[in-house]
């Protein structure tokens, strides 16, 4: 049973047209929820990290926000330029521990 | 601020061949992870090091892989012998880390390794 779950696997978004992103997680014990943007051949970029229910983190566009089983990334008015791979990751123990992703969401956005 | 650096970005090699990736993070982290990404799987770990001492090799598919960390500014992932199915993104990542809470991962840009 996979963990951390993202849907939708896909999103297409005309410009402007805001939308959410979500990610659903299994484990108990959260040590930290965060959001990566990955753009075609390059690694996972870091966005947002999120430790208790109820956090909110805001950065241009996008708003994580998160409650005890998931988390969503509200996108507003998005552009062509957001268009990528978002990862939703855990980390679910302490210390310097790995974190578990989920297979993303494509997010298109046509102008 | 360099970043992770991994090196080859792209290897083509032929089936029963060595393949060596190569990575080095960021100064002052104390913790390397080994990931690979296939559009079937998604990110996957494969091994991670604390204070350059192996912690997890669990992930590592078979025998044909291993990993090092010879001091904290460098490891290699060694495939040996090679194989198609092996062919995917490579990416490493460091952080420093170690407290009640994780922080983040910063990865590399990932090395695309195609067997053939």
């Amino acid at each position: 049973e996979d963990q951390v779950t993202q849907s939708p696997e896909a999103l297409r978004l005309q410009e402007g047209e805001s939308s959410s992103l979500n990610c659903s997680y299994t484990v108990s014990g959260l040590r930290g929820l965060f959001w990566y943007r990955q753009d075609p051949g390059k690694g996972p970029e870091f966005l947002f990290t999120l430790y208790s229910a109820g956090e909110e983190k805001e950065k241009e566009r996008l708003k994580a926000t998160l409650t005890k089983k998931e988390s969503f990334l509200h996108i507003t008015a998005p552009k062509p330029e957001d268009s990528a791979t978002y990862l939703c990751a855990v980390g679910y123990e302490a210390g310097n521990t790995p974190l578990v992703f989920g297979k993303g969401t494509r997010l298109s956005v046509i102008a | 601020d360099a970043g992770v650096i991994q090196s080859p970005r792209h290897e083509v090699t032929e089936m029963g061949q060595e393949v060596t990736l190569r990575c080095k993070p960021i100064s002052g982290h104390n913790s390397l992870f080994w990931y690979r990404q296939t559009m079937m799987r998604g990110l996957e770990l494969l091994i991670y090091f604390n204070n350059n001492v192996p912690i997890d090799d669990s992930g590592m598919p078979e025998d044909r892989f291993s990993a090092k960390m010879p001091n904290a500014s460098f490891s290699t992932l060694k495939i040996q012998p090679s194989e198609p199915r092996d062919s995917a993104v490579y990416f490493c990542a460091s952080r420093q880390g170690g407290g009640v809470y994780n922080s983040p991962l910063h990865f590399g840009n990932g090395t695309r390794l195609t067997v053939t």
